[in-house]
């Protein structure tokens, strides 16, 4: 079984430029995660797909950060315009299903290590 | 903030010692789950026990929970070189829709 694909595995822009990330989760997942891990913490959740519609992304800094999944599959974080801090690791999850009080394991992709210089 | 809270921060011991690792949480949980990290494979989920669980095994891992106390502990028996890796617990806490939030993680190192 394919696992979560993720690219860039590695990025590196200057402060006010914009990229992309990009995710395919595990086929038949219906639930995809981001998440931003910063240098010696634990994940942090950015957003939340249900299908293609969004469930959580209250952690989302929504005046730079935006995400869409296409027809309930690939997904695509964006940075606009980044800033130093958001030098970290994004990584891509995806579960099987998120509901009713219940929770799947989450798959992981190897993630995509952006440095905002 | 993050919910969880794990114990202690980084760990060194010997092959074929006992790792315990704990972690602390605030709120009410549907679930708590574990997952290790190292450069290797990525984050890789690795248990989940449920709140109506106290215990829980898998190989030579065993998680407990005490929910009394918003704890939960886990054990990796005759630790192998191998398992050098950070530990982060995730919680799946009650709320409108279930959803995870990671701790800072423990960090493991076996020494062969």
């Amino acid at each position: 079984e394919a696992g979560v694909a993720q690219s860039p595995r590695y990025k590196i822009i200057e402060k006010r430029q914009s990229v992309a990330f990009w995710c395919n989760p595990i086929s038949g997942h219906a639930t995809l995660y981001w998440y931003q891990q910063i240098l010696g913490q634990g994940p942090k959740l950015l957003i939340q797909f249900q299908n293609n519609g969004v469930v959580d992304d209250s952690q989302l800094p929504k005046d730079r950060f935006s995400a869409e999944r296409l027809k309930g599959v690939d997904s695509t974080l964006k940075i606009q315009p980044a800033k130093l801090e958001d030098s970290a690791v994004y990584l891509c999850a995806s579960s099987l299903e998120s509901g009713r009080r219940e929770h799947y394991e989450q798959y992981f992709g190897p993630g995509t290590r952006l440095t905002v210089t | 903030s993050q919910q969880g809270e794990e114990d202690p921060q980084a760990l060194s011991i010997q092959e074929g010692e006992n790792a315990t690792m704990n972690c602390s949480y605030k709120t009410s949980i549907n679930n708590l789950q574990w997952y290790r990290q190292n450069s290797g494979r990525g984050l890789v989920h690795l248990i989940l026990i449920r709140s109506n669980e106290r215990e829980k095994h898998s190989g030579r891992l065993r998680v407990t929970l005490d929910t009394s106390k918003k704890s939960s502990s886990l054990l990796i028996t005759a630790s192998r070189a191998a398992d050098t890796a950070s530990y982060f617990c995730a919680t799946d806490w009650v709320s409108g829709y279930s959803t995870l939030t990671f701790g800072k993680g423990t960090m493991l190192l076996v020494s062969p």
